[in-house]
């Protein structure tokens, strides 16, 4: 297991097409993570899951926007009806959960959406 | 809900010197504070973090100080070099166990 994995790379897509992105978190790790980050921004918090549970939503994330993660391991975002302000880098990240509170995330990759 | 202001946005150094990165948060339950460096095309990786029961940490070069009463919290890269240089974003962990909530983030460019 070297780390989160995301995929794709990049993807390039018309308006009002559906696109699916998929994330892979370390293994061991039982929380995940979505974010947003568009250029010059730091990552913007998305959504995220304790195993198969969602647990929050954020006001950011239109009803265009769903998330799974069915067995408590990888997890899908899709996004509806694709529109030009959707174009950014969908990073995913994981941690685990201690004692002490959350450790620090391991960021993936990231997904670079284009909407053209 | 949390919010994170992080300065400066860009901070050029020439090489050896001392970068000073800071931010502030306002939610005073927040109990987890880490550091992100991103280089071009590539992920955030946690460089340093600290707990709100710890004032200050060292790690080689790096060193972040919290200062609880006044919300704010500090990164500071001693004898910096050219592969400092990166986006640099700090972070802030409202109560419990609740999503990082990041600030947008402070180029450093390091000027050998």
């Amino acid at each position: 297991d070297t780390g989160v994995s995301q995929d794709p790379r990049h993807k390039i897509t018309k308006r009002g097409q559906n696109v699916t992105f998929r994330c892979d978190p370390i293994s061991e790790h039982n929380r995940l993570y979505w974010y947003r980050q568009t250029l010059g921004q730091g990552p913007e918090f998305l959504t995220y899951f304790q195993n198969e549970a969602q647990l929050e939503k954020s006001r950011l994330l239109s009803d265009r926007f769903s998330a799974e993660r069915p067995k408590g391991s990888f997890s899908t975002l899709e996004i509806q009806r694709t529109e030009q302000g959707d174009s950014a880098m969908y990073l995913c990240a994981s941690n685990v959960l201690l004692g002490q509170g959350a450790g620090g995330y391991t960021f993936g990759s990231g997904t670079r959406l284009t909407v053209v | 809900g949390e919010n994170v202001e992080q300065h400066p946005s860009t901070l050029s150094v020439q090489e050896g010197d001392s970068a000073v990165i800071k931010c502030t948060y306002s939610d005073s339950a927040s109990n987890y504070f880490p550091w992100y460096k991103q280089e071009l095309g590539k992920r955030p990786q946690l460089i340093i973090d600290i707990r709100s029961n710890v004032g200050e940490k060292k790690d080689q070069r790096i060193a972040v100080t919290l200062n609880k009463t006044a919300k704010h919290f500090s990164l500071h890269i001693t004898e910096t070099q050219p592969e400092d240089s990166a986006v640099y974003f700090c972070a802030a962990r409202p109560s419990g166990n609740t999503p990082l909530v990041f600030g947008k983030g402070t180029r450093l460019s390091v000027i050998a």
